[in-house]
């Protein structure tokens, strides 16, 4: 079992960038795709990044994904920030093919 | 487009049971994985379990086996998730939500408010 790891909180003024990470507890990042979620107070998640770096479409590109073998962490970097954009994002990947999420970050814009 | 709605809020005592259905529309049940995610009042998302449209067989996570059942109605395209012996910890959000093609939660319901109380 693993666990995956996200800074409670960061914050950003609009118009700037930001990158929330999610670091795996043991195995490798990349052996398993990592799930982006944001979700905005009072309503339910919605994915913005799956399979590392892939975006849904009406995803706008501000939202990127990536994966970093080094520091075995996933990173969700938002460009552009605006106030929409303020939330909670989680990551999220599979144990054997049990979903795992991580405990998420708020952002404040 | 998959448009998952859930059933209202419930008030349960500790030890009953709470069944909260996810009616489908947009495809049909057979056709999609669904998935069971809850959250409790200010904590982050907690798979619960979810069932392989292939065969209909069903994967629990380990804290939940026991107490937790995922069932469907294909008949009406509704899916049902029955937790057992609630506790106060169980007080959450549940959500229902399917698992795409490409191995993300892609839909998900409206969520149903669960509490737990004496």
């Amino acid at each position: 079992n693993f666990m995956l790891t996200q800074p409670h909180s960061v914050s950003e003024s609009p118009g700037k960038t930001v990158i929330i990470s999610c670091t795996r507890s043991s195995g490798s990042i990349a052996s398993d795709n990592v799930q982006w979620y944001q979700q905005r107070p009072g309503s339910a998640p919605t994915n913005v990044i799956f399979e590392d770096f892939e975006r849904p479409s009406g995803v706008p590109d501000r939202f990127s994904g990536s994966i970093d073998s080094s520091s075995n962490s996933a990173s969700l970097s938002i460009s552009g920030l605006r106030t929409e954009d303020e939330a909670d994002y989680y990551c999220q990947s599979y144990d054997n093919n049990n979903p795992v999420f991580g405990g998420g970050t708020k952002l404040t814009v | 487009q998959v448009q998952l709605v859930q059933s209202g809020a419930e008030v349960k005592k500790p030890g009953a049971s709470v069944k909260v259905s996810c009616q489908v529309s947009g495809y049909t049940l057979t056709e999609l994985s669904m998935n069971w995610v809850r959250q409790a009042p200010g904590k982050g998302l907690e798979w619960m379990g979810g069932v392989d449209p292939e065969d209909g067989e069903t994967f629990y996570a380990e804290k939940f086996q026991g107490r937790v059942t995922m069932i469907e109605d294909t008949s009406t395209d509704t899916a049902y998730m029955e937790l057992s012996n609630l506790r106060s910890e169980d007080t959450a959000v549940y959500y229902c939500t399917t698992r795409g093609f490409y191995n993300c939660f892609d839909h998900w319901g409206q969520g149903t408010l669960v509490a737990v109380s004496s």
